[in-house]
């Protein structure tokens, strides 16, 4: 199957300072990638939608202006937590996936991210 | 939007057909129905997708009734690696991304 990179897969950041993540498709082209955040024992909590060349779709509760999202090429998007506190310490997970009904979803193996 | 309902948590002994069913009563005609397998730290994987009746692949199979109000993940003989989150997802156009609870299935020996 497709190959979805993410990276750094851990990172450790002092209170206030921003943190970017970077989710790859490495083998196709996704015209659609989402990320999620995953607190420990809970489901994934969808944050945002982002299609290449356009501007994210955010879920309700999600402050744009703090997880800035870029979708720049069909095979990178990159999530920034902007002024990062130590509540946004979690698993960020990506997904990437070519726009056809149906289509599967290629998730990365996640960034875990401490805020100190 | 199809919310999805799977029982939160299964036990099962190595080499037992388990069997885990989810509910998607609001499934639309152009939905998809697909099933991820995640262990912990690190991202979902793809299990298995069907739109109706069968769907077989070389992990795992999927039943989907002709109404499709429902479906079926259906492991064989599994093993204490396939102890894991497995959630189902109704899926259409890749709009609507949004993860159920999902199950948590332990395998045990």
């Amino acid at each position: 199957g497709a190959v979805v990179s993410q990276h750094p897969s851990r990172v450790i950041c002092k209170s206030g300072t921003s943190v970017k993540i970077e989710c790859r498709s490495l083998d196709f082209q996704a015209t659609t990638m989402f990320w999620y955040r995953q607190f420990p024992k809970q489901s994934l909590m969808l944050m945002a939608t982002s299609n290449e060349g356009s501007k994210a779709t955010y879920e309700q509760g999600v402050e744009k202006d703090k997880f800035l999202i870029n979708h720049a090429s069909l095979t990178l998007s990159t999530l920034t937590v902007t002024s990062a506190h130590p509540e946004d310490s979690s698993f960020y997970i990506c997904s990437a996936s070519q726009l056809r009904v149906g289509e599967t979803q290629y998730f990365g193996p996640g960034t875990r991210l401490l805020v100190l | 939007l199809a919310k999805t309902t799977q029982p939160v948590s299964m036990d099962s002994y190595e080499g037992q057909e388990v069997n885990i069913t989810c509910s998607h009563n609001n499934i639309a005609t152009n939905d998809y129905i697909t099933w991820y397998q995640q262990f912990p730290s690190q991202g979902p994987r793809f299990i298995i997708q069907g739109y109706k009746t069968k769907v077989t692949n070389e992990v795992a199979s999927l039943f989907i009734p002709a109404d499709r109000k429902s479906s079926t993940l259906s492991l064989p003989r599994v093993s204490l690696s396939d102890t894991a989150v497995y959630y189902c997802l109704v899926v259409v156009s890749n709009n609507d991304m949004r993860f159920g609870a999902g199950t948590r299935l332990t395998v045990k020996p």
